[in-house]
């Protein structure tokens, strides 16, 4: 079983549109959650971290499970500048911080 | 606002030959991590590395692989003896803290022929 599992997509969408992601985790004892942004042949960039009590940055929302180990993120009234991968990321736990990756999930976000 | 960066941007060599990736992570920052990205794959971790160490490697990151710190700004990775399949992209990245946010560099793309 996959370490971080995501549906690659592609999610097409039309402008304004809510889209919603979700990732699953196998290893329970993964501590921190993140959601990276990865444009194409670019290098992953922080959108945001995922806590228990989800959070909320603008138009995205993120928010954890620990009893599934379920990760979603929300993206509300979807730009065109949101076309991208989005990345689940665990960090491993009781690691130097090693992340692990999903293989992404493609947004396309079409007018 | 700082930023890690890594050079060559891209770079094509021959099967067999050393390459050395080289990279300047955020001045204050403590921690550092190389990761690759092979073509329509995931990232993957190779190594972290910490107070002039390794801290942690992954089975990727085999006897042909090394890292250094060789002054007080650079970070690089070395493939002694390179394969096809160490094509790829390589993400060098570091954080302030082992619990805080990594930041990444545009990569090194590496093409192995």
């Amino acid at each position: 079983r996959k370490e971080v599992e995501q549906d690659p997509g592609p999610f097409n969408v039309p402008e304004g549109a809510t889209v919603a992601f979700n990732c699953t985790y196998s290893n329970s004892a993964s501590q921190s959650f993140f959601w990276y942004r990865q444009d194409c042949r670019k290098e992953p960039k922080l959108l945001m971290s995922v806590y228990s009590s989800g959070n909320e940055d603008g138009r995205f929302t993120a928010q954890l499970n620990r009893a599934s180990q379920y990760i979603s993120l929300l993206i509300r009234d979807s730009k065109l500048s949101d076309s991208a991968t989005y990345l689940c990321v665990a960090e491993k736990a009781g690691g130097y911080n090693k992340l692990i990756f999903g293989a992404g999930t493609r947004l396309a976000v079409h007018p | 606002e700082p930023e890690v960066t890594q050079t060559p941007s891209h770079q094509v060599t021959q099967m067999g030959q050393e390459v050395i990736l080289r990279c300047v992570p955020i001045s204050n920052h403590l921690y550092f991590y190389w990761y690759r990205q092979i073509l329509g794959q995931k990232v993957e971790f190779l190594v972290s590395f910490y107070n002039n160490e390794i801290s942690e490697k992954s089975e990727i990151f085999d006897d042909q692989f090394s890292v250094e710190r060789p002054d007080g700004s650079n970070f690089t990775l070395k493939i002694r003896s390179t394969k096809l399949e160490d094509s790829a992209m390589y993400f060098c990245a570091s954080s302030g803290g082992s619990r805080e946010t990594q930041y990444f560099g545009p990569g090194t793309r590496l093409l192995v022929l």
